[in-house]
Order: structure tokens, then C-alpha cells, then sequence
């Protein structure tokens, strides 16, 4: 079955550094999405994609994030300034079709640890 | 602000019993509704998808759906120690909204433990 992969599994950074979390979402599918977890906390919504350009973002997603589609398999999620309360599971998920009866597709998550 | 409630637990219940999960939404116009298992550490795993009102079952999961009273369900029958995990209800927003790119809103999750 076609799943969504995501690199690396465990990010470890300094605090202010750059860092890129990597996404291959499932090959048909047309809508992606970023998520994150903090320990202990609820999976809350960063940003969709759709088409190239960003469809939907939340408050989080402030002006420390970008996100990418460099070729036609990857999406990225850059922080620009990393800051401790970044740490958290980040995961990437796709969907088919922009039907909302579509479920989404999670990835095995990227361990953000940030020091 | 969207709002999905569920009680975190723990829910402990035999092994063999039906297990009972329960959410409420705060968004009326929410069509689709999917419950997603998650085991700790591990990414959230699809387990169901609800987009009518009334029951839906997939082996031995059935989900629930009332919109009137803003209530999704699910019920695990035959409970195994495997289905120890944390089951997490997600909505998706109104139809139209955000072009159908919009992120699900997720509860915080219930945790169950099915004991031997």
C-alpha cells in the first residue's frame, strides 16, 4: 500500500539554527498538510498545500515557516529560526482529492528536538 | 473557534468487551469525521471514516454519527491487548471551506487499555 515517507525520522538542532523536514506524499495524491505534536499534546494543524501554493494556514504557522514543493515527489517544511518550543513529533500527511470525505494520510512523523 | 472534545481517559477494559469512544464537535456545518488510532510515539493511523448520520461498521469498528446533537462514536467489539492505544477523533470542516484543503481539527484523544 502507498504510504507518505518522511526524512529524517529524529532531527536533533540548536536553537536559532535553520531545519528542513522532508515529505514524499503518496504519488496520486494532490493535497498535502503539515502537522504538529507536542508531548503530551494534541496533533494540531500547520499548513495546507494545494496546486503550488499554500491553501489554508494556522496561527502557528507564523513567519518562521515555509513550506515547498521543490520537484514533483518532495514537500518541505522549513523553520527558519528554530526556538525551543519547536520541539515536537512533525508529521506530514497527503490527500487524494480535495473532497473532504477523503481521509488524509499520515507519515511516520519527524522527532524535532531542538537544544 | 473549532472544538473537538473527547475524554482523555484512561478507558481500561477487558479484553473481549466492547470498548465505547465518544467526541463532540463544536462546528455544525462539519461534514466528515474520521477516527484515527495512535500508538505511543507512532503517527495517527486511519481506522474510520463517518460522513452520514446513523452507524457504519468495518469488521470490528463501528462508528456512530448524530449531527443533530454534534456527537461521533466508536464502538470496538471484541477487544484485543493490540487495541491499547490512543484513539484520536478528527473533523473536517464545512464543505467549501478552504477549497477542500482544509487541516482537520483533532480532539486530544482517548486513551484505552484493554487488559488481558
Amino acid at each position: 500500500e502507498p504510504e507518505v515517507t518522511q526524512t529524517p525520522s529524529h532531527q536533533v538542532t540548536q536553537m536559532g539554527q535553520e531545519v528542513i523536514l522532508r515529505c514524499v506524499p503518496i504519488s496520486n495524491h494532490l493535497y498535502f498538510y503539515w502537522y504538529r505534536q507536542i508531548l503530551g499534546q494534541k496533533v494540531e494543524f500547520l499548513v495546507s498545500f494545494y496546486n503550488n501554493e499554500i491553501s489554508e494556514k494556522s496561527e502557528i504557522f507564523d513567519d518562521q515557516f515555509s513550506v515547498e514543493r521543490p520537484d514533483g515527489s518532495n514537500f518541505t517544511l522549513k523553520i527558519r529560526s528554530t526556538k525551543l518550543e519547536d520541539s515536537a513529533m512533525y508529521f506530514c500527511a497527503s490527500r487524494q482529492t480535495g473532497f473532504s470525505n477523503q481521509p488524509q494520510h499520515f507519515g511516520d512523523g519527524t522527532r524535532l528536538s531542538i537544544l | 473557534q473549532k472544538e473537538v472534545e473527547q475524554n482523555s481517559g484512561p478507558l481500561s477494559v477487558p479484553e473481549g468487551a466492547i470498548a465505547s469512544l465518544n467526541c463532540t464537535y463544536s462546528d455544525r456545518g462539519s461534514q466528515s469525521f474520521f477516527w484515527y488510532r495512535q500508538y505511543s510515539g507512532k503517527s495517527p493511523e486511519l481506522i474510520m471514516s463517518i460522513y452520514s448520520n446513523g452507524d457504519k461498521e468495518d469488521g470490528r469498528f463501528t462508528a456512530q454519527l448524530n449531527k443533530a446533537s454534534q456527537y461521533v462514536s466508536l464502538l470496538i467489539r471484541d477487544s484485543q491487548p493490540s487495541d491499547s492505544a490512543t484513539y484520536l477523533c478528527a473533523v473536517n470542516p464545512p464543505l467549501g471551506t478552504g477549497g477542500g484543503a482544509d487541516g482537520l481539527t483533532f480532539g486530544k484523544g482517548t486513551h484505552l487499555i484493554i487488559q488481558p
